[in-house]
């Protein structure tokens, strides 16, 4: 079973513009969710995704979102970027019951300059 | 919302040596799960365990609920286990649905 994919691996781009992240789960997994790990803050959660629908969100500003599609493949789009969004943005599936644990994609390493 | 701390912040072994991580958390949670991220950044799930005693090879993890806490255990450790060590939890009260806080993890170092 292919694991959690993410794309691209690496983006470079300058304050101001925006930003769109991909992400295809595992196979069969409905659940993505979106968390951003930087030295500073460490990992935090920005928000989940099931069957299409955002079911919970993390503390951050409006210029974070994302969306799901039917296939279940995610993208998260940041708008007007700041320099403060540099980070590894982190994508994750899991299967619908509760107990599923999550598995992680390699993630993605957004500089902002 | 719910605080994690993981201690030893940092942590360097030889190969062959033993090692605990601890977790602890402020709440009551459903959802406790151990990751390892290794030098390349990727996160790899080692154990979900909100309650009880889990082991998979040489590594087991122990959460005691009622105290809040939980423990990673290494053993035998190899060069190949170094990175970091995260703990992330959700709280009961969320009934699931929230998303997971981490800790800010232990970055074991193994030197062979």
């Amino acid at each position: 079973k292919a694991g959690v994919t993410q794309t691209p691996r690496y983006l470079i781009k300058t304050r101001g513009q925006q930003v769109t992240l991909s992400c295809s789960p595992i196979s069969g997994h409905r659940s993505v969710s979106w968390y951003q790990q930087t030295p500073g803050q460490g990992l935090q959660f920005l928000f989940e995704y099931f069957s299409e629908t955002q079911r919970n969100k993390g503390n951050f500003p409006g210029r974070f979102s994302g969306r799901q599609f039917s296939n279940s493949r995610s993208e998260m789009n940041v708008s007007t970027l700041e320099l403060g969004d540099s980070a590894l943005y982190l994508c994750a599936s899991r299967g619908d019951t509760n107990n599923s644990p999550l598995h992680f994609g390699n993630g993605t390493r957004l500089t902002v300059t | 919302g719910i605080q994690v701390e993981q201690s030893p912040p940092d942590l360097i072994l030889q190969e062959g040596a033993n090692s605990t991580l601890r977790c602890n958390f402020s709440d009551s949670v459903n959802n406790l799960q151990w990751f390892h991220q290794n030098p390349w950044g990727q996160l790899i799930n080692l154990f979900y365990i909100p309650s009880g005693t889990k082991q998979n090879g040489r590594l087991s993890a122990t959460t005691v609920a009622t105290e809040r806490y939980s423990l990673l255990y290494i053993s035998s450790s190899q060069t190949t286990d170094s990175g970091v060590y995260f703990c992330a939890v959700a709280p009961y009260s969320g009934g699931g649905a929230d998303g997971l806080t981490f800790g800010k993890g232990t970055h074991l170092i193994i030197q062979p």
